[in-house]
């Protein structure tokens, strides 16, 4: 039972671009929302991330929505630049439970 | 970035060996986690640690034991490794009960022939 789903596995994009990279979950416990990025042998380090009363939440070309309704989260990069491309995770907890639940990553390529 | 280090970095070990992963964290915080990543599964908790000595199970734990016998220290153990087991290993610190935010260490790749 996959709890935080990232429907594409891969994105391409062009230089200097939006590029849109998308999360859906099924816990409506989750409050608390996260964007991971990764590269080749490193591990994961943290972008930004959303508390479930906030809609939005902004960090220079960084920007993740939340709709609960929906139970969806984007994550937004303009404009994209080569060194964005890596592979992304969105990751989800809710309170007391002191872990997260990530999805399966989106592996993001920005062409020049 | 967050003091973690693990250890080792890469590993080559037979199927029904014992294998210990270390990791270490210089930041003094209290939540300590590992997480295996696989292809089309993104990153999955094995076990996780509240404290020196409380530990707890993950979403996949099967196969897999942990201990904290020190802060700083977090082993995850294969008793029997299996082909199964191959995986990246990421180590994973988190400092406070209301943050949510884990920050990683470099992983370790582990092969079981």
């Amino acid at each position: 039972d996959q709890q935080v789903k990232q429907n594409s596995p891969s994105l391409s994009v062009q230089e200097g671009r939006i590029s849109i990279l998308n999360c859906d979950y099924t816990n409506s416990m989750f409050d608390y929302f996260l964007w991971y990025k990764k590269y080749p042998a490193e591990g994961p380090t943290f972008l930004i991330s959303i508390s479930s009363i906030k809609d939005k939440n902004e960090d220079g070309r960084f920007t993740v929505f939340l709709n609960k309704s929906a139970k969806h989260l984007s994550l937004h990069i303009v404009p994209s630049q080569p060194g964005d491309s890596a592979v992304y995770f969105c990751a989800a907890g809710s309170q007391g439970a002191q872990k997260l639940v990530f999805g399966q990553g989106t592996r993001l390529t920005i062409n020049p | 970035d967050a003091g973690i280090t693990q250890s080792p970095r890469h590993k080559v070990t037979e199927t029904g060996t014992p294998v210990t992963l270390r990791c270490h964290q210089t930041e003094n915080h209290r939540y300590m986690y590992w997480y295996r990543q696989d292809p089309g599964h993104g990153l999955r908790l094995i076990h996780y640690s509240y404290g020196v000595k409380d530990t707890d199970k993950g979403e996949v734990s099967d196969g897999y034991s942990v201990s904290r016998s020190k802060t700083e220290d977090f082993l995850l153990t294969l008793e029997s490794a299996t082909s199964s087991q191959t995986s990246v290993y990421f180590c994973a610190i988190a400092g406070q009960a209301s943050s949510y935010e884990q920050y990683f260490g470099p992983g370790t790749r582990l092969t079981v022939t």
